[in-house]
């Protein structure tokens, strides 16, 4: 069935360090792929996504990666700032539309 | 504009009673879709209405849940007979189209304890 691994489960990294998180999805017909952030207590918010004729997307301090052949995408944040902390959700998707969420990953960024 | 909202923000409920959840999407959002997380968990696809019908019922745990969508609009989720562990945050999320503008936007959520 359809399936997301996301990894690592919790991520801390010193303000200013680079923090990297990878997804892994098993169905190959997806075709979008979203990050979402959520703060404590507050809706999911998207931060990027990209499409399956991409392999990279950049908005300012966020990227994305992505390799279909591996099935796996990747979120990177450079220099990060304390408000980045926060639980990360990696999802996928097809034609539907319905994400099929990873576990997420807190990320702690100390000052 | 205005973005997803859902009623109530907060519901809790004795074991065994009905409840329903509603959600209003973004004005002509085409495309609804309900999710649930539990504590410290990811979000589990529920079902996903488009227009008025649901293609996709499969996240639906239990005939205990039902779902509708009138005028292509507001969606109901209905959780009959509620059990401790139906206990999460309900999350609705619309999108205009989920062929070509695939951004889901996700409501504030409904948080539900059984008791």
């Amino acid at each position: 069935g359809e399936n997301v691994e996301q990894h690592p489960s919790t991520l801390s990294v010193q303000e200013g360090d680079s923090a990297v998180i990878k997804c892994t999805y098993s169905d190959s017909a997806s075709n979008y792929f979203p990050w979402y952030k959520q703060e404590l207590g507050k809706r999911p918010q998207l931060i990027i996504d990209i499409r399956s004729n991409v392999g990279e997307k950049k908005d300012q301090r966020i990227a994305v990666t992505l390799n279909k052949t591996a099935k796996h995408f990747s979120l990177h944040i450079t220099e990060t700032q304390p408000e980045d902390s926060a639980v990360y959700f990696c999802a996928a998707s097809k034609w539907t539309g319905k994400l099929i969420f990873g576990q997420g990953t807190t990320l702690q960024v100390k000052p | 504009g205005a973005g997803v909202s859902q009623s109530p923000s907060n519901k809790v409920t004795e074991k065994g009673k009905d409840v329903e959840l509603r959600c209003d999407p973004i004005s002509g959002h085409t495309a609804l879709y309900w999710y649930r997380q539990s504590l410290g968990q990811g979000l589990e696809f529920l079902i996903y209405f488009q227009g008025n019908s649901a293609p996709d019922k499969s996240g639906l745990p239990s005939d205990r849940f039902s779902a509708e969508r009138t005028g292509g609009s507001v969606s109901t989720l209905t959780i009959q007979r509620t059990q401790q562990e139906d206990s999460a945050v309900y999350l609705c999320a619309s999108s205009l189209d989920p062929t070509s503008e695939k951004t889901q936007y996700f409501g504030p959520g409904t948080r539900l304890l059984v008791l």
